[in-house]
């Protein structure tokens, strides 16, 4: 079975780094561009970047440029996002997503089960 | 990147047809045919439901199909089921590898 498997929830003090991450399986995780979506509390998606595990291309929303970095580990079909001075506003559900085409595809076919991150004093 | 325009919110009774639209720049929508749409369920991951406009991936109900004119991206839903109430988002492909996605859409069966 293909899937992404995100790891467990989080509660982080503000100033506190983070790193989460997400793992394939059923698949050749390093043929296929791993984008990071990010869901705040009563609000909608938004992208923040996108990596190719084969050789760590790696490219971000401006949005999201500077404010965190994704990275991969091929050898253990493994994307994180992380975060070095986490804010109480980074408090969201993150999900991992499989893209169905290459670097500029926008349709994510198979998605994690999403890791809650909340950020509180 | 501006997110893409969807409306809050639209409803249809079991076995109408609805569509929800998806309004971007000359930049984006305009540009490519790289436009998505996501199904998502309470405490659920979203769901692939079309792809490059009008593509719809192995498994999914030919009810749902997509269109586009110009800047505006639709999705339509024939025959609207009660297991169809969910929250509803495109997505589209803007320019340097970047994505953008609406602003979602519930939708209610009445």
């Amino acid at each position: 079975e293909v899937q992404l498997v995100q790891s467990g929830a989080e509660v982080k003090k503000p100033g506190e780094s983070l790193k989460i991450s997400c793992k394939g399986s059923g698949y050749y995780f390093t043929t296929y561009w791993i984008a990071w979506v990010r869901q705040m509390p009563g609000k909608g998606l938004e992208w923040m970047g996108i990596i190719f595990p084969g050789d760590s291309d790696t490219r971000y929303s401006p949005s999201f440029q500077g404010q965190v970095t994704i990275s991969a580990d091929k050898s253990i079909n493994t994307a994180y996002v992380q975060w070095s001075s986490l804010k109480a506003s980074d408090t969201a559900l993150y999900y991992c997503a499989r893209t169905l085409g290459n670097v500029n595809s926008d349709a994510f076919d198979i998605w994690g089960q999403g890791t809650k991150v909340t950020v509180s004093s | 990147q501006s997110a893409l325009t969807q409306p809050a919110s639209v409803s249809g009774s079991p076995g109408q047809s609805i569509s929800i639209s998806c309004t971007g720049t000359s930049s984006g929508v305009g540009s490519y045919n790289l436009v998505s749409w996501y199904q998502r369920h309470p405490g659920r991951a979203p769901k692939l439901m079309i792809y490059e406009v009008t593509k719809r991936p192995s498994g999914v109900s030919n009810r749902f199909s997509g269109s586009k004119s110009g800047n505006t991206a639709s999705l339509t839903i024939s025959g609207l089921q009660a297991e169809d109430e969910a929250d509803y988002y495109c997505s589209s492909y803007v320019n340097a590898a970047t994505v953008v996605f609406g602003g979602g859409t519930k939708l209610t069966v009445l």
